[in-house]
């Protein structure tokens, strides 16, 4: 079965750095994607970022960008110039190319220190 | 934007009664998706829906949980005897196809059974 771990329960950075959201995964599967979502305090998740499994070049959207690791089973979210609007709380999630479901992490708490 | 909706935002029902969670998913959308999260766990698929049948269901979607898509806007989500390990958020989720890997999130349904 696919799992998903995010190690890092919760995470401080200031406003105006860069941080690092860590994920791992497990599949047998070679075709599937990967996201990350945010969910901002009493609010929908929304889709941060995309990678589809057969690409090797990193997705990033615009602030945002992933360290995609196939081998390592890693996908790091990384966030730059951070803004007090990126406080939340982020999951990392996998889907099967066939399925349905979307497998998510536990998800960590973004804190940005103005 | 549009954007899918969920009523009501809180619900508080007695154990063993039957209660309805509601959704309306993005209009053009064609798959549609309810996930539940037990406070501090991981948000866990239950069921995908299209074409007015239920397309895949993960084991916790148990004979008291039912799926409906009663008009050509609502559908929702039925749990026919409260247990107080429903007690969850629940979201609910649309896609315009099963291609199209990203799932849009409603804000949830925090369901409290006493």
């Amino acid at each position: 079965a696919q799992t998903v771990t995010q190690s890092q329960p919760e995470m401080s950075v200031q406003e105006a750095e860069t941080v690092t959201l860590s994920c791992t995964y497990d599949t047998s599967e070679s075709d599937y994607y990967l996201f990350w979502y945010k969910q901002p305090p009493s609010r929908q998740m929304i889709l941060v970022i995309r990678q589809e499994a057969y690409k090797q070049q990193n997705a990033t959207e615009n602030r945002f960008s992933v360290n995609f690791q196939k081998a390592a089973k890693s996908f790091s979210l990384k966030i730059s110039d951070s803004q007090l609007g990126d406080a939340a709380m982020y999951f990392c999630a996998y889907k099967g190319h066939r399925d349905d479901k979307i497998i998510f992490g536990k998800g960590t708490r973004l804190h940005i220190l103005p | 934007e549009p954007e899918v909706t969920q009523t009501p935002s809180h619900q508080v029902t007695q154990m063993g009664q039957e209660v309805i969670l509601r959704c309306v998913p993005i209009s053009n959308h064609l798959y549609f998706y309810w996930y539940r999260q037990i406070l501090g766990q991981k948000v866990e698929f239950l069921v995908s829906f299209y074409n007015n049948e239920i397309s895949e269901k993960s084991e916790i979607f148990d004979d008291q949980f039912s799926v409906e898509r009663p008009d050509g806007s609502n559908f929702t989500l039925k749990i026919r005897s409260t247990k107080l390990e429903d007690s969850a958020m629940y979201f609910c989720a649309s896609s315009p196809s099963s291609l199209y890997n990203e799932q849009f999130f409603g804000p949830g349904t925090r369901l409290t059974v006493l």
